[in-house]
């Protein structure tokens, strides 16, 4: 079965530092987005992304966050200035089309020291 | 009203019992109620999913329950195994067309014991 494949498994920054997890997604999907969840809590949406532009952003992401898709394939999340309360599992998550099933990637797990 | 709210938040089970998690939502625009599974260190993976307009759905022991009137829907595990261990995920979204942006409840960790 096709997977979404994320990179790294774990990154370790400092406060401040800027980092980028990337997203490959599925094959011929076309709706990507990011999801987050801190240790223990529950999964919370951060952006959708459709057409190369953000559909839907929730109150998490900010000016720190952005998204994009930079040569067609990779999907990527870039946070600016990395705080503590960022570090999280980072779910990428990727639909073929919008009524089809949303398929999450094993996460990216950001610890910012 | 974007809540879901789930229960119990951990939840013990015999091997063969049947395993009950039951969410409930405010917002009845959501339109798409799925299940996920999640094993530690993995992502949720799609479990089960049921639309309003159905009561009830089936798949092999995993069976939601909903309720629209009551805004509640439930997953029922049969028979369940020591396999079936990890932490279930209730969540509901609203389709957009350009987004199916899911809000999650907030976990149930089911352990199976022998």
């Amino acid at each position: 079965e096709p997977e979404v494949t994320q990179t790294p498994s774990h990154q370790v920054t400092q406060m401040g530092q800027e980092v980028i997890l990337r997203c490959v997604p599925i094959s011929n999907h076309l709706y990507f987005y990011w999801y987050r969840q801190i240790l223990g809590q529950k999964v919370e949406f951060l952006v959708s992304f459709y057409n190369n532009e953000i559909s839907e952003k929730s109150e998490i992401f900010d000016d720190q966050f952005s998204v994009e898709r930079p040569d067609g394939s990779n999907f990527t999340l870039k946070i600016r200035s990395t705080k503590l309360e960022d570090s999280a599992m980072y779910f990428c998550t990727t639909q073929g089309d919008h009524n089809s099933p949303l398929h999450f990637g094993n996460g990216t797990r950001l610890t910012v020291t | 009203q974007q809540q879901v709210k789930q229960s119990p938040q951990s939840l013990i089970v015999q091997k063969g019992g049947i395993s009950i998690i039951n969410c409930a939502y405010e917002n009845t625009a959501f339109d798409y109620f799925p299940w996920y599974q999640q094993f530690p260190g993995k992502g949720p993976a799609l479990l089960i999913a049921i639309r309003p307009d159905v009561s009830e759905k089936k798949e092999g022991r995993f069976t939601i329950s909903f309720n629209k009137s009551a805004k509640q829907f439930s997953l029922h595990i049969m028979d369940s195994q020591p396999g079936d261990s990890a932490t279930y995920f209730c969540a509901a979204s609203i389709n957009t067309g350009t987004a199916s942006k899911l809000t999650f409840g907030t976990g149930t960790r089911l352990q199976v014991t022998l």
